[in-house]
C-alpha cells in the first residue's frame, strides 16, 4: 500500500479482556518497529522484527504483550489482560531496509483505551 | 537510553529561527528527526550516518556530532506549518531505537 495502516483506529477494552493490534507496513518494507505513545510522552520502544524474524523484544513490559509477524509483511501486537496501564496509542512503523540508513514511516497508530 | 532534548518547549513568532538539540549517553549509529503534529504519526525529517555530517531539508537543516553523541536541529524562518513536537531518534545498537524526550515547537503569527 502507499502508507502504513493500522487497524483499529480506536479500541477499548474492558480490564481484563484481550486485544489485538494490527499493523499493515509499506509492501517491500523488511524492517518493523512497534512502539507505545502514552499522553503527552514520547513514543516508547517495543519490539523490532526484521522480516519474520523478531529479533528484539527487550521494549515488551511485560509477557502479557507479544508480537508475530509470521510472513514478514502484516505484524500484529497482541496484549493479554489488559490493564489500565495499557492505556496508550500503539504506533507502528516500517522501512525498507536496516534500519541503520533509512527513515522509518508510522502509520496513525490505534488509541487504546482501558475501562 | 533514551537521549535528552532541550529545549523542553520553543514559543516563536513567525520568522524566527530555533536550535533543537538531542543528546545521547551511547555511542550512536545515526540519528534521525520526526516531527509530530497533535494527534497524528510522527513524520520523517531526515536522518544522519555517522561521520559529522549536516543534512538539509528546505529551511530545516541538522547536524551530527558523533563524538559528542549529539545532534542539532535548525529551523530557519519559522512558518506556522513547522508546529508540532520534535523528536530525535538514535540507534546504540543494531536492533533498537529510541526517540527522544520531545521538543514542542508553536510558531505563532
Amino acid at each position: 500500500g502507499a502508507g502504513v495502516s493500522q487497524s483499529p483506529r480506536y479500541k477499548v477494552a474492558k480490564r481484563g479482556q484481550d486485544v489485538a493490534l494490527r499493523c499493515d507496513p509499506i509492501s517491500g518494507h523488511v524492517s518493523l518497529f512497534w512502539y507505545q505513545q502514552a499522553l503527552g510522552q514520547g513514543p516508547e520502544f517495543l519490539t523490532y522484527f526484521q522480516n519474520e524474524a523478531q529479533l528484539d523484544k527487550s521494549g515488551l513490559p511485560s509477557d502479557r504483550f507479544f508480537a508475530e509477524r509470521p510472513e514478514g509483511s502484516v505484524s500484529t501486537l497482541k496484549i493479554q489482560r489488559t490493564q489500565q496501564e495499557d492505556s496508550a496509542v500503539y504506533l507502528c512503523a516500517s522501512s525498507y531496509g536496516t534500519h541503520q540508513s533509512y527513515g522509518y514511516t508510522f502509520g496513525s497508530g490505534t488509541r487504546l483505551t482501558v475501562v | 537510553q533514551q537521549p535528552v532534548q532541550s529545549p523542553q518547549a520553543v514559543i516563536l513568532r513567525e520568522g524566527e529561527d530555533a536550535v533543537i538539540n538531542c543528546s545521547s549517553s551511547k555511542a550512536l549509529y545515526s540519528v534521525h528527526w520526526y516531527r509530530q503534529k497533535h494527534g497524528e504519526a510522527p513524520v520523517f525529517l531526515m536522518i544522519l550516518l555517522k561521520g559529522g555530517e549536516q543534512k538539509g531539508h528546505e529551511k530545516i537543516s541538522a547536524s551530527f556530532n558523533e563524538k559528542k553523541q549529539q545532534s542539532s536541529l535548525y529551523l530557519t524562518a519559522s512558518q506556522l506549518s513547522y508546529s508540532g513536537t520534535y523528536f530525535c531518534g538514535t540507534e546504540p545498537t543494531g536492533n533498537q531505537f529510541y526517540f527522544g524526550t520531545g521538543t514542542s515547537l508553536t510558531v505563532i503569527p
